[in-house]
């Protein structure tokens, strides 16, 4: 079935580095929609961004991904992070054939310091 | 105002208890979702529905039923309950399908003893 792979667990930062979430997902489907979804603490998750078209970029809030099919990868960027950057970040995928199942990756918690 | 309401908030229940957790979105969405959060596993899809269908089913445990009396309504029953059912429940709910952005609800808090 469709798994989404978030390799870090954990990501620690200073505030103002450039911060790179990594996402690689699997689907034998070929158009497949990708989000990201930011939790904050005692907070519900909202969506970041989604993106479903190859090889173009998608920004929202400083925030920016890029959908790879060649490499099934959507990895979130930004620039300079900042405090408020920290929160829980998912992953997650749709298969794209109209279906009604989210496939949502482990989470990367982001933790911002000064 | 919310948009999407569940009640109750918190919710401790003795192992072995049934309770019902309340969802109503009020987006005007036609697909309706049920996920679990816990600290051993992230956010976890169990149920979608789509006019009062069930679409996919992801929980393999028959004790989770979920109920939907109205299009923006979709209930969760949880029966004999497991100190291991300790969870944060999210609703959600998107416009048509899974390929739209999905609103979580602020999620019920339980605590199974």
């Amino acid at each position: 079935g469709d798994s989404v792979t978030q390799t870090e667990g954990l990501v620690t930062l200073t505030e103002g580095l450039p911060v790179m979430l990594n996402c690689t997902y699997q689907t034998i489907y070929s158009n497949p929609f990708l989000f990201w979804y930011v939790q904050h603490l005692n907070e519900s998750p909202r969506l970041l961004l989604k993106s479903f078209t190859d090889n173009k970029r998608t920004e929202h809030q400083g925030f920016h991904a890029t959908l790879h099919k060649s490499s099934s990868s959507f990895h979130l960027q930004k620039s300079s992070a900042q405090l408020s950057d920290s929160a829980l970040y998912y992953c997650a995928l749709s298969d794209g054939t109209g279906g009604y199942k989210v496939v949502f990756g482990s989470g990367t918690r982001l933790l911002v310091s000064p | 105002d919310p948009k999407i309401i569940q009640k109750p908030k918190y919710l401790v229940a003795v192992t072995g208890s049934e309770k019902i957790l309340i969802c109503e979105q009020y987006l005007g969405h036609n697909a309706m979702y049920w996920y679990r959060q816990s600290a051993k596993k992230p956010l976890e899809f169990m149920f979608s529905y789509s006019y009062q269908k069930l679409m996919d089913n992801q929980t393999a445990s028959s004790r989770f039923q979920p109920q939907s009396s109205k299009k923006n309504h979709l209930d969760l029953q949880i029966t004999a309950l497991k100190p291991d059912d300790s969870a944060t429940y999210f609703c959600a709910s998107s416009q048509r399908d899974s390929q739209d952005t999905q609103y979580f609800g602020p999620g019920t808090r339980l605590l199974v003893l």
